[in-house]
């Protein structure tokens, strides 16, 4: 357990759904990811935060998704008007820059199947 | 080319035995590297980073890193069954980590 927490960890929609996925990082790391991950791929970007601001939005991310970490402290990822495209593992991950040093640790995940 | 490659295995070695794991990727101006460990169904689980060349041991495990030849291996010595996962190597420039696809190892007993 690294100390970053998923909610939930397995949602079965139906194409066409919202979905909304929460993500707890350790509590003094002041920097958010989230990736996502298909299967025999390794994880990809989508976005990151520096404390409440969303520092970037990778071109993954279509403008059905949408994030926020409104008190720099958890986020959330909202996935609109799901296709089944977008079922995979969606990643948190946290961090604590120190120096030149940013080591980024990974929550469970929130496995996503869409219908 | 893909940013980060691997092979993606999968690299089969016998209980006991060193297994090593390359990893090679295209952005010169990448400053920290890192070893994850994935199990089936679960989220990458940080074994090793390392940030300038030379070798870092920790363990079992010992990172090697040559940036002029843009290379990082990992190689796990006394390799167990409970090793057999796939390693994804990430590089980071600033701050997004860019993963390889993976390579998958199994450790026969």
């Amino acid at each position: 357990d690294t100390g970053v927490s998923q909610d939930p960890r397995h949602k079965i929609t139906k194409r066409g759904q919202n979905v909304t996925f929460r993500c707890d990082p350790i509590s003094e790391h002041n920097r958010l990811y989230w990736y996502r991950q298909t299967l025999g791929q390794g994880p990809e970007f989508l976005t990151y935060f520096q404390n409440e601001a969303q520092l970037e939005k990778s071109r993954l991310l279509s403008d059905r998704f949408s994030a926020e970490r409104p008190k720099g402290s958890f986020s959330t990822l909202e996935i609109q008007r799901t296709e089944q495209g977008d079922s995979a593992m969606y990643l948190c991950a946290s961090s604590l820059r120190s120096g030149t040093t940013d080591t980024q640790y990974f929550g469970p995940g929130t496995r996503l199947t869409v219908l | 080319q893909k940013e980060v490659e691997q092979n993606s295995g999968p690299l089969s070695v016998p209980e006991g035995a060193i297994a090593s794991l390359n990893c090679t990727y295209s952005d010169r101006g990448s400053q920290s590297f890192f070893w994850y460990r994935q199990y089936s169904g679960k989220s990458p689980e940080l074994i090793m980073s390392i940030y300038s060349n030379g070798d870092k041991e920790d363990g079992r495990f010992t990172a090697q890193l040559n940036k002029a030849s843009q290379y990082v291996s990992l190689l796990i010595r006394d390799s167990q069954p409970s090793d057999s996962a796939t390693y994804l190597c990430a590089v980071s420039g600033t701050y997004k980590y860019i993963f390889g696809t993976g390579t998958r190892l199994k450790v026969l007993a």
